[in-house]
């Protein structure tokens, strides 16, 4: 069973619309996080939440917002699509935030046209 | 902050043989170096990881040496089977900012049988 589940795996959009990526975490962790990784770019932090505050944002552009209902969840809103935009977001989450033992999700790859 | 690079890029080996993929970061306040495994279409998975209170790890095939002088560590994957064929990523973390991983552009390895 996956202990990260992230929705949807694939999501086509058109530039400029707005999407949700899902993140549901079942490992009892207290800290969740977002990465990008995009074509020939390593993996790259976005966000870090612990007991659902955002402790650190990394990402240039509003357009980009965590969204935290419930402890084990990490929601992330992208508005104003960009083909730049393309790429594979993984959500992750560690026990603390001091921790970087980190278990990935499976991700979800976004394609903007 | 910090930066991680990462070499070789591609790396293609015998079966049997050894592969060695090194990285170097800037921060010497970086504490924590894991190596992540991820296979096409798949999460980062960690293989191994080591502190900075150590020089040396080893689990099961694999081997990383940490030079903190150097500000260098080392994956060192000892007879290498198909099934290690995969991106492998280092990644770095401090102290202080231990939740956040920076991570390497990654080492594409291909073992030939």
């Amino acid at each position: 069973d996956p202990k990260i589940i992230q929705k949807p795996k694939y999501l086509v959009a058109v530039t400029g619309s707005e999407k949700i990526l899902i993140c549901e975490q079942y490992l009892g962790h207290n800290a969740m996080y977002w990465y990008r990784q995009s074509a020939k770019k390593p993996l790259e932090f976005m966000f870090s939440y612990s007991y659902q505050k955002l402790m650190d944002n990394q990402t240039a552009s509003s357009r980009f917002q965590p969204q935290s209902s419930k402890k084990n969840h990490l929601d992330l809103q992208i508005t104003a699509l960009k083909p730049d935009d393309s790429a594979t977001y993984f959500c992750a989450s560690s026990p603390g935030h001091a921790n970087s033992d980190y278990t990935f999700g499976s991700g979800t790859r976004l394609l903007v046209i | 902050g910090e930066q991680v690079e990462q070499l070789p890029s591609i790396l293609r080996v015998q079966e049997g043989s050894s592969a060695s993929i090194n990285c170097t970061y800037e921060n010497s306040a970086s504490n924590y170096f894991p190596w992540y495994k991820q296979e096409p279409g798949e999460n980062p998975k960690l293989i191994i990881d080591i502190r900075s209170n150590m020089e040396r790890k080893q689990t099961q095939g694999l081997i990383v040496l940490l030079d903190k002088k150097a500000k260098r560590f080392s994956l060192h994957i000892t007879d290498t089977q198909p099934g290690d064929s995969a991106m492998y990523f280092c990644a770095a973390s401090q102290g202080n900012m231990g939740y956040k991983l920076t991570f390497g552009t990654g080492t594409s390895l291909l073992v030939d049988p």
